[in-house]
């Protein structure tokens, strides 16, 4: 039992870059989410998910997509990476006492 | 909407002295109420939550919170720190949607 998987740990962008973190639970919990962490500012919303197939937008969307084909996988896709978005990003999944599990992040630098 | 406060961003106790963390809340639906801790380059785990049973809720590592309604108040309390006390502390409540929400975080000094 993995918990909550992201890829990659550390990761450089040159500004106007897209990538793709990637994010899996092996819990079977069908709410999932995106959180970016900055000094300071406590972790906040990107995108949710409650189920494959839905999602929607939380505190901070703008600039990141997702999308959710299956129940195991949430990828969040940075379409074209600016210095703003410089940040650690964390994946959660939740289960049904409302307890989120988080993943070990990926840290984001876009130059 | 709901939201969360942490009273200090940072926190310095002595070793063996009591750790207090302020977190208070306001939540439109029943809340759940979390406290995470997040170690140096660590995601975030699971200290302790509230799910509307006992009002005391106790954790991992010595940590306990007591929820107090008329307060809105959710505060983090150790009686006597450790050194491997030295940490991130955020306190989160369930709102609507089921969504949480994060305080800005505490960080904690433990000094010898």
């Amino acid at each position: 039992n993995a918990g909550v998987t992201q890829t990659p740990k550390f990761q450089v962008l040159k500004t106007g870059q897209s990538m793709t973190l990637q994010c899996a639970q092996d819990m079977n919990h069908e709410y999932m989410s995106w959180y970016r962490q900055d000094p300071g500012m406590g972790l906040r919303l990107i995108h949710y998910s409650v189920g494959a197939g839905i999602t929607d937008q939380g505190e901070v969307p703008n600039g990141y997509n997702v999308s959710r084909s299956t129940t195991e996988d949430f990828p969040l896709r940075l379409l074209s990476a600016a210095p703003s978005q410089t940040s650690v990003y964390f994946c959660a999944s939740q289960d049904a006492t409302y307890e989120q599990y988080f993943g070990p992040g990926t840290r984001l630098t876009v130059t | 909407a709901q939201s969360v406060t942490q009273l200090g961003s940072h926190v310095s106790v002595s070793e063996g002295a009591l750790v207090l963390l302020r977190c208070n809340y306001s939540s439109s639906v029943p809340p759940y109420l979390f406290w995470y801790v997040q170690y140096p380059n660590q995601g975030l785990q699971l200290l302790l939550k509230y799910t509307s049973a006992a009002t005391l809720v106790k954790g991992i590592n010595g940590f306990e919170a007591e929820f107090k309604k008329s307060e809105t108040s959710f505060h983090l309390t150790k009686p006597s720190a450790h050194m491997s006390d030295a940490a991130e502390y955020f306190c989160a409540v369930r709102g609507a949607g089921n969504k949480l929400t994060f305080g800005g975080g505490t960080r904690v000094l433990v000094k010898p």
